[in-house]
């Protein structure tokens, strides 16, 4: 147990919803990652929030949006769902912003977009 | 822009046997390395990984890996693998001022009784 949960662990849904997949990072962590795994694409780095402020942008579409609160649990948002948007979307944690810290990841949100 | 290789997708071995999984990588910057395990329908948990010194770097479950700056090249290798080693191995890099993880696309470990 990485001490990264991660709300829901599954989720289905239809072609143009949205939905909310939500993470708490481990206790005393301030920063939080999001990554996308699909078969196409593997495993790609989305967004990093730092202390509540956003401090790294990856791959992330426009349609997807993220926050970190001032309990720092985090929130990922994503828009007028595609097929293509069925993935493992992971969430991970680590003590700091700088280079080279440990990032723990949660079980991971698997979504089915239908 | 970074990237990294993981030349196999797929290695089998027989248990007891040794086991090299191979990673190159591409940056013009220097770069934090690390190898990532994925048991089934589980997340990722760091194995190792090298930020400076000595290039031979010891990880859990009896892992290790060798950075080779020259060949860009950070293969993990284990001397005696067991059944419960098989899983999706990940090689994955970082700038050194960044956190912004870039991975391979995965090497599947299958060990064989």
């Amino acid at each position: 147990d990485s001490g990264v949960t991660q709300t829901p662990k599954h989720l289905i849904t239809a072609t143009g919803q949205r939905v909310t997949l939500r993470c708490s990072p481990r206790s005393g962590d301030l920063s939080v990652y999001w990554y996308q795994q699909s078969l196409d694409q593997g495993l790609q780095f989305l967004i990093q929030y730092y202390n509540g402020e956003e401090r790294a942008k990856g791959n992330i579409l426009e349609r997807f949006s993220a926050q970190q609160f001032p309990d720092l649990h985090s929130e990922l948002n994503l828009s007028s769902l595609e097929l293509g948007d069925s993935a493992l979307y992971f969430c991970a944690s680590s003590a700091s912003g700088g280079g080279g810290y440990e990032q723990y990841f949660g079980p991971g949100t698997r979504l089915t977009v239908t | 822009a970074q990237s990294v290789t993981q030349l196999d997708s797929q290695v089998p071995v027989f248990e007891e046997a040794p086991v090299e999984l191979r990673c190159n990588y591409s940056s013009s910057v220097s770069v934090y390395l690390f190898w990532y395990v994925q048991y089934p329908n589980q997340g990722l948990q760091l194995l190792l990984k090298y930020l400076s010194g000595s290039t031979l770097v010891k990880g859990i479950n009896g892992f290790e890996a060798e950075f080779n700056k020259s060949q860009t090249s950070f293969h993990l290798r284990k001397p005696s693998v067991h059944i419960s080693d098989t899983a999706e191995y990940f090689c994955a890099v970082t700038l050194i001022n960044t956190d912004k993880l870039i991975f391979g696309t995965g090497t599947r470990l299958q060990v064989f009784p």
